[in-house]
Parts: C-alpha cells; structure tokens; sequence
C-alpha cells in the first residue's frame, strides 16, 4: 500500500537551533516528492518538488534533500516566522493518472525566540 | 502566480442542510481536487476531477458530491449536512503533480 510517513509529529526549537524533518515513502516507481507549509488556518503553500535521489532544493532557511526511501527538510538557523506545519507529499499509483497525491499527516514546527 | 480561491472561509449550517463549496482557479489547469483536513487525520482526499463534467472519487467520497461545469469551478456539495462533516475543506489545483491550494473553508455544522 502506499503510505507517506512523516517524522517527528512536533518539533520545539529555539531560535537558531538547526534541525532536520523526515518524510519517509512506500510508493513504487516515485513520481515526485513534494514539500509544503501550512500556517495555522490556512492552505497549504508549495515549497518544493524533488524528482530524483541525490536532489536538492533550497529555499532561505530551508533545504530539502531526496534518497531512494526518504526526504528530509533541513532547517538551517531558523527563526520564529518559520513556525508552521510542514506537509510532505508523493503522487500514488493510481491507474496512470496524475496528480493524486498521498499527503503524511505532517511536522508541527515550533520555534522560539 | 496561481490563484485558487473558495467562496467562503468560515461557514455554519444546520443539520440536514444542502451545502455548496465553491472554489475558482485562474491557470487554466485541468486538474481540480477536493480535501477535507481533521486534526490528526491529516489531509483526505474527497473527489478530484481531471476535466470538465469529470469526476473522480476520493478516498471518502460519501456524503458529498461534486460539480465540474466550467473548467476554473470545481463545486462540493454536501447532499444533507451531518456534524460529522465538520471540518476544514480545501481545494486545490494542479499542474505536473504540484498541486497549489486554496485558503480553505471552516465549516461548522450544528
């Protein structure tokens, strides 16, 4: 089956304090993995699309990286603007067509000043 | 920049009502879909469409249906609202899989 499992389900940092978040996947033949922020609220914001292992994208503070089974978005220095939830996505197997996706049930950041 | 907006963004009504949840998008993407987000549930999909007049189910497609007469309007109709169908619904629409989303409408249904 295919499953999106992100880690941790919340985060407390102090202002500065780098850390990593993880998306891990069970999808064959990956068509993307994508990463989105969700303030309190409202709709999730597209961050970034990641294709293939060994891929990154950076974003200010924000960095995401893609092997064969996981993401992991690395928060660099962070400040308290950066507190949101953080939802990590892949398209699933679904007869061919596109744009399904199987979101994880997100990381709730919190940082601190 | 891909605008996706839904009609209201908070919204109550009573048991059994007819309930409409529009939502309009202006890059012409032939791919809208339908969620519903509960807290510790994280996000589900309810139906998609990936043209107009075409329709999908989701994976809890009970309880609500859906219109596609243009291709920027994507319509969830809940048939006779239940409390159980409190929850925030949002809409989104894609192209090459990144999928870019509404504010969301908080319904309360007493």
């Amino acid at each position: 089956e295919d499953q999106v499992t992100q880690s941790p389900e919340a985060l407390r940092l102090q202002e500065g304090e780098s850390s990593s978040l993880n998306c891990s996947y069970t999808v064959s033949g990956l068509r993307g993995l994508f990463w989105y922020r969700q303030d309190p609220g409202k709709g999730p914001e597209f961050l970034f699309t990641l294709y293939s292992a060994g891929e990154e994208k950076e974003k200010e503070r924000l960095k995401a990286t893609l092997t064969k089974k996981e993401s992991f978005l690395h928060i660099t220095a962070p400040k308290p603007e950066d507190s949101a939830t953080y939802l990590c996505a892949v398209p699933r197997n679904y007869g061919g067509s596109q744009g399904n996706l199987i979101f994880g049930k997100g990381t709730k950041l919190s940082v601190k000043p | 920049d891909v605008k996706v907006t839904q009609s209201s963004r908070y919204l109550v009504k009573r048991t059994g009502e007819k309930v409409f949840l529009e939502c309009v998008q202006d890059m012409d993407h032939e791919n809208m879909f339908w969620y519903r987000q509960d807290p510790g549930l994280g996000l589900r999909l309810i139906y998609f469409s990936y043209d107009v007049k075409m329709k999908e189910k989701g994976d809890i497609p009970e309880g609500y249906s859906v219109s596609r007469e243009k291709k920027e309007r994507f319509s969830l109709i809940l048939e006779s609202a239940s409390t159980n169908q409190t929850s925030m619904y949002l809409c989104a629409s894609e192209t090459g899989y990144e999928q870019y989303f509404g504010p969301g409408t908080r319904l309360t249904v007493t």
